[in-house]
């Protein structure tokens, strides 16, 4: 089966916290992407990053980076410093190798950030 | 550039009325896609699009059809709208599929039936 896990449903910080969501997934395929998209109050959904299966390295982008652990079907989120502007619904995303054309989302993580 | 265009953004339907999303983009990409969104839930793949011409159907397409006679437009079509489809519905393009580039959305178009 193939499947998007983020347990966390909801998470509320205030300004300045460090904050990390959760993804896990789950598939058998050996070639795979992840990611993670951004759906802010204005409901548009924004792309954030994009990970192959072979490519462990961890990413950091300003405030942001992600950790993608294979031995674990982890690939986490974690916000630095958090601002306001970072409230958001936080989706993390699978496609299954094989040029499938099929994103399999996660439910999502609802980040609130408190002044 | 405009992206990724949906209309309408709202919509109210009666249960069995017709209706057609649209969807434009300008960035002359090959792929599209349509989404639905449940509350709490991720989003789900209704029908896709590989270039003008051609499309399949996605992870619940039931009670939806899609045309894809230019590469700009990929309308979505509910025939006897039921309330189940009550849903936002996003609209998303890429160049090379979704392995190769990331999804542009659309602002989402909220429908209601009822």
């Amino acid at each position: 089966a193939q499947k998007v896990t983020q347990a966390q449903t909801e998470i509320s910080v205030v300004e300045k916290e460090d904050v990390t969501l959760d993804c896990v997934y789950e598939t058998r395929d050996t070639t795979y992407y992840l990611f993670w998209y951004k759906q802010p109050p204005s409901g548009e959904l924004v792309f954030l990053i994009r990970r192959n299966s072979f490519d462990e390295q961890n990413e950091i982008s300003g405030r942001y980076s992600w950790n993608f652990q294979k031995s674990t079907s982890s690939f986490n989120f974690t916000i630095t410093a958090s601002q306001v502007v970072d409230s958001a619904v936080y989706f993390c995303a699978l496609s299954p190798g094989g040029a499938t054309n099929k994103l399999i989302f996660g439910t999502g993580t609802l980040l609130a950030v408190q002044p | 550039n405009a992206g990724v265009t949906q209309t309408p953004k709202f919509r109210i339907l009666k249960i069995g009325q017709s209706m057609t999303l649209q969807c434009t983009q300008d960035m002359n990409h090959n792929y599209m896609y349509w989404y639905r969104q449940d509350p709490g839930m991720g989003l789900k793949l209704i029908y896709y699009s590989v270039g003008a011409g051609i499309t399949d159907k996605g992870e619940v397409p039931n009670g939806y059809n899609v045309s894809r006679s230019t590469t700009e437009d990929f309308p979505l079509r509910l025939e006897l709208a039921a309330p189940s489809q009550t849903s936002v519905y996003f609209c998303a393009s890429t160049q090379g599929g979704i392995d190769n580039s990331p999804l542009h959305f659309g602002n989402g178009t909220r429908l209601t039936v009822t």
